[in-house]
């Protein structure tokens, strides 16, 4: 079945530094991909997406590019802030699987002033 | 315009008590899902509603049932909570199709079974 599998953390930054969450997935088919965020005390929220391959995602100063070749979708930010503390998910739409999320164990960013 | 709202915020309940969590969305759309998170291991799918007058179960449902009440509201009712149940429950609303496609979350219910 489909699966996602996300860097665990915590990971803890300085503001400004560079930010990546490897994220790697197993799925039949192309599937669409997906970066949610969850700030503290809040429900999940679309960060970005990719709906096929070489496709890159972007928000908020935020990136991510399918790479079918490499079955990967790393979020990367150049230079983060306190603000961007949060839990970070990848998720997968498989083609087979309506419209069903299947999510990776997420990934805490601290970010330090 | 409320987008997806969940009722309680917090619970706390008794082993072999029984709760609603209330789900609701203003945006009209057809699919509603209910999913649990727990630490290290994502959201996991319990039921799920696909139209109005339908649900299916998901990765996790037992111990759980739910009702489709119309087109805006999608509870999920644990009969029998155990501890096992201890967990952030959040409901979701899906739009749209291939690149359209997103699902918005409600702001979750913290539920503790001791």
């Amino acid at each position: 079945g489909d699966s996602v599998t996300q860097m665990e953390g915590p990971v803890t930054l300085s503001e400004e530094a560079f930010l990546t969450i490897n994220c790697t997935y197993t799925a039949t088919g192309y599937p669409s991909l997906f970066w949610y965020v969850q700030y503290p005390g809040e429900g999940l929220q679309l960060l970005l997406k990719a709906t096929k391959a070489d496709d890159k995602g972007s928000n908020k100063g935020f990136e991510a590019t399918y790479r079918k070749e490499t079955t990967s979708f790393h979020l990367e930010k150049g230079s983060v802030q306190v603000s961007d503390s949060a839990v970070y998910f990848c998720a997968l739409r498989g083609k087979a699987a309506g419209n069903k999320l299947t999510f990776g164990g997420g990934t805490r960013v601290l970010v330090k002033p | 315009n409320a987008g997806v709202t969940q009722t309680p915020k917090f619970q706390v309940l008794k082993t072999g008590q029984s709760m609603t969590l209330q789900c609701a969305q203003d945006m009209n759309h057809n699919s509603m899902y209910w999913y649990r998170q727990d630490p290290g291991m994502g959201l996991r799918l319990i039921y799920y509603s696909a139209s109005e007058g339908t649900t299916d179960k998901g990765e996790v449902p037992n111990g759980y049932n739910v009702s489709r009440l119309n087109k805006r509201e999608f509870s999920l009712r644990l009969e029998s909570a155990a501890p096992s149940q201890t967990s952030v429950y959040f409901c979701a609303s899906i739009f749209g199709q291939e690149a359209s496609y997103e699902q918005y979350f409600g702001p979750g219910t913290r539920l503790t079974v001791t």
